[in-house]
């Protein structure tokens, strides 16, 4: 079975502060897909990221970056200098290509509030 | 990238009535499409994969004649919810997949469905 933990339920922090959003995954596939998204008050799901499992390389993109550490089955994301406007829940989510998975298992989401 | 469509974005019903929700793929065509379902505060939840021109596929726990899903072409997918009741108030999000590959998923804007 597939499972995404997102342990962190709640993250508050203040601008300019940088934060971690954690992320471990479970999986019998060899072949699958991590992905993060953002979720405004809106409800609007916002694409930021997705990673193969064959790509471990660390990524980066603005103030964004990410994590991929299969070792540890961990798929981390690191905001840096946060905003207010980065206040949102995010999600870690999963796929794999095999029929009957690959509909996205989500984690539960970590909500990050960013004070002024 | 993509466009997915959803419509409403919002309705409020009475209970007993049925609501249709309707997934779009604008520029691409999409064989297989997601139905996810989003209590307020909680995760996305799978509830059921549209297959074009096949019977939908359902997520245990989700009652098939209550959630009737037609994929009758490959840029559109209906979700009716029928003799909703308060407790089907929720966040319905749609994704389709891309012919880019099994993973390449878009995902809709939301409807947020209210039964009074």
């Amino acid at each position: 079975a597939q499972k995404v933990t997102q342990a962190q339920t709640e993250i508050s922090v203040v601008e300019k502060e940088d934060v971690t959003l954690d992320c471990v995954y479970e999986t019998r596939d060899t072949t699958y897909y991590l992905f993060w998204y953002k979720q405004p008050p809106s409800g609007e799901l916002v694409f930021l990221i997705r990673r193969n499992s064959f790509d471990e390389q660390n990524e980066i993109s603005g103030r964004y970056s990410w994590n991929f550490q299969k070792s540890t089955s961990s798929f981390n994301f690191t905001i840096t200098a946060s905003q207010v406007v980065d206040s949102a829940v995010y999600f870690c989510a999963l796929s794999t290509p095999n029929v009957g998975r690959r509909a996205l298992t989500f984690g539960s989401g970590t909500r990050l509030q960013v004070q002024p | 990238g993509a466009v997915v469509s959803q419509h409403p974005s919002r309705v409020i019903c009475k209970s007993g009535t049925s609501v249709k929700i309707e997934c779009r793929s604008l520029d691409f065509q999409a064989t297989t499409m997601f139905w996810y379902r989003q209590f307020p505060k909680q995760s996305l939840m799978l509830m059921a994969t549209s297959n074009e021109g096949s019977k939908a596929t359902y997520e245990q726990g989700v009652e098939k004649d209550k959630f009737l899903i037609n994929h009758a072409s490959l840029t559109l997918s209906t979700l009716t919810v029928t003799s909703a009741h308060p407790e089907d108030s929720s966040f319905y999000i749609c994704s389709a997949v891309s012919s880019g590959g099994p993973n390449e998923q878009f995902f809709g804007p939301g409807t947020r469905l209210t039964v009074l």
